[in-house]
């Protein structure tokens, strides 16, 4: 059973940077075509997808974040992590963790999210 | 990239069956077959209801179907139920690896 469970600090204040761990369970992310995605929704507003990592170290960025957004994962501890530097109200939001799996068939390959965290509510305020 | 269209709501009477469209570009949803749909009820997390355009997960409904025509993404129900009442996101993959959601379209039971 996969389970994802995202943690960080639920105040942040305007400038700082923002790091949140995903705790995940029940697969690796050093098994091919296994990666975790990142997705965040303001209060109210639409999903927003923000990042992938990858089992092979590849990693894909949100082009409007990209200057301002890491992951980077320890695979011995099943754990994930992003950071959000200088951090906006406009950037609070629940952010999500969400294991992403493929499926391949006839040598075409289908990815998906298929499980997702509880979600981790951030506001971001003086 | 901007994210995909899709109606801010469509409505339907239990029974009936309802469709709502996602709506991109030749670089995400008309060039590739990785078009995933989910279903979010409020203060919940998404849920996975398609994947690859047509794919449904194992436990997913067969009321849930999804199709693809050109630049366009849809996601019918049928036999709409009051469990069905939710926000539903669809995303697409692109052509740089990245990945796009749309703006969401929230279904209404009447």
């Amino acid at each position: 059973q996969i389970t994802l469970r995202e943690s960080g600090p639920t105040l942040v204040n305007p400038t700082q940077t923002l790091t949140l761990t995903c705790t995940f369970s029940g697969f690796s992310l050093t098994t091919s075509g296994v990666g975790v995605g990142w997705i965040r929704q303001p209060p109210g507003k639409a999903l927003e997808w923000l990042a992938f990592i990858y089992w092979d170290d590849d990693h894909r960025y949100s082009p409007s974040l990209n200057s301002r957004l890491t992951v980077t994962k320890d695979t011995s501890k099943n754990q994930v992590f992003l950071t959000l530097t200088n951090m906006d109200p406009v950037d609070t939001a629940t952010y999500y963790c969400a294991h992403r799996g493929r499926y391949c068939s006839g040598g075409d390959c289908a990815p998906y999210m298929d499980v997702w965290g509880k979600g981790t509510t951030v506001t971001v305020s003086s | 990239q901007s994210a995909l269209t899709q109606p801010a709501s469509v409505s339907g009477s239990p029974g009936q069956s309802i469709t709502m469209s996602c709506a991109g570009t030749a670089n995400d949803v008309g060039g590739y077959n990785l078009v995933s749909w989910f279903q979010q009820h409020p203060g919940k997390a998404p849920k996975l209801i398609f994947f690859g355009v047509s794919y449904r997960p194992s436990g997913v409904s067969s009321r849930f179907s999804g199709s693809k025509s050109g630049n366009t993404a849809s996601l019918t129900i049928s036999g709409l139920q009051a469990e069905d009442e939710a926000d539903y996101y669809c995303s697409s993959y692109t052509n740089i690896g990245t990945l796009v959601f749309g703006t969401g379209t929230e279904v209404t039971v009447l």
